[in-house]
C-alpha cells in the first residue's frame, strides 16, 4: 500500500548534468513538499505546492526547480548538480496545513560524480 | 523565525527501560503544532506522536508520551519499555496553526541496547 512513491531510490548524476527526481502520492493530498537531507541532518525544505500554488523558500538555490503537473505527481529538477547537492531528498504530502501529518516517501539517495 | 531545538545528538537506552528527548521551541504564536517523528536507518520518516498547543493535555500514543510545557517552551518526548524497533533518529517538530511548513530540531539519535 505504497502511498508516498518516489523514484528512482537511488540516482548517480554527473557533476553539470540535470536531474529529475519524481515523486508521486495515492492519498490525493493538496500539499506537496520536497526536502533535502544530509547526512545526520534534519530535512531541509526547499519548496512546497499548495495545489497549484508554488511556495519557494528564501534560501532555496535557484538550481532547483519542481513542477507539479497534477495532483498526483511532483518532480524535482536539479539543473546543474555540484557535489554540495548530494544528498538524500525527501518528497512528502499532507492534506492541508496545522495539524495534519505530513507523509514522507522514503527519498531518493542521489550522489554527484 | 521559529526555531526548534534538541540539544541531545544521541541517547542511549537499555531495552524496556525508559528513555526521554528534551526538544525546545521559539515562537511568538500561541497557536501551532507540535510532532515527534520518527526516522528508522534507511527507512522512511513517520509520525510519532503529536500535540497541539492549545490542548493541556499530553499527548499520549502507546508507550510514546511527551511533556508539553507551553510556558517553558519544551515539548519532550518520553520512550517508555524501549524496544530494539525504537532504534532511529527522532526529530521534533514545529508547525504554525495555519501553516504548510514543519520547522525541523537538528534530531535525536536514539540507540536501543539488548
Amino acid at each position: 500500500d505504497a502511498m508516498v512513491i518516489q523514484n528512482p531510490r537511488y540516482q548517480v548524476t554527473q557533476f553539470g548534468k540535470p536531474v529529475t527526481l519524481s515523486c508521486s502520492q495515492t492519498l490525493n493530498h493538496n500539499v506537496m513538499y520536497w526536502y533535502q537531507q544530509k547526512s545526520s541532518q534534519a530535512p531541509k525544505l526547499l519548496f512546497h505546492y499548495y495545489d497549484k500554488d508554488f511556495n519557494n523558500e528564501a534560501d532555496t538555490p535557484d538550481n532547483f526547480q519542481s513542477r507539479r503537473p497534477n495532483t498526483s505527481f511532483c518532480f524535482l529538477d536539479i539543473r546543474s548538480p555540484g557535489l554540495g547537492d548530494a544528498a538524500m531528498y525527501l518528497c512528502a504530502t499532507s492534506p492541508g496545513p496545522g495539524a495534519y501529518e505530513q507523509y514522507f516517501g522514503p527519498g531518493t539517495r542521489l550522489t554527484v560524480t | 523565525a521559529q526555531t526548534v531545538t534538541q540539544s541531545q545528538p544521541e541517547m542511549s537506552v537499555q531495552e524496556a527501560e525508559t528513555v526521554t528527548l528534551s526538544c525546545t521551541y521559539d515562537t511568538s504564536e500561541s497557536d501551532y503544532y507540535l510532532f515527534w517523528y520518527k526516522q528508522p536507518p534507511s527507512r522512511q520518516m513517520i509520525l510519532v506522536i503529536r500535540q497541539e498547543a492549545y490542548k493541556q493535555q499530553n499527548a499520549t500514543e502507546n508507550r510514546f508520551s511527551v511533556n508539553f510545557q507551553k510556558a517553558a517552551k519544551s515539548f519532550s518526548l518520553k520512550i517508555s519499555d524501549s524496544q530494539l524497533g525504537d532504534a532511529a533518529m527522532y526529530f521534533c517538530a514545529y508547525r504554525e496553526a495555519a501553516g504548510n511548513k514543519l520547522t525541523f530540531g537538528g534530531g535525536t539519535r536514539v540507540l536501543v541496547k539488548p
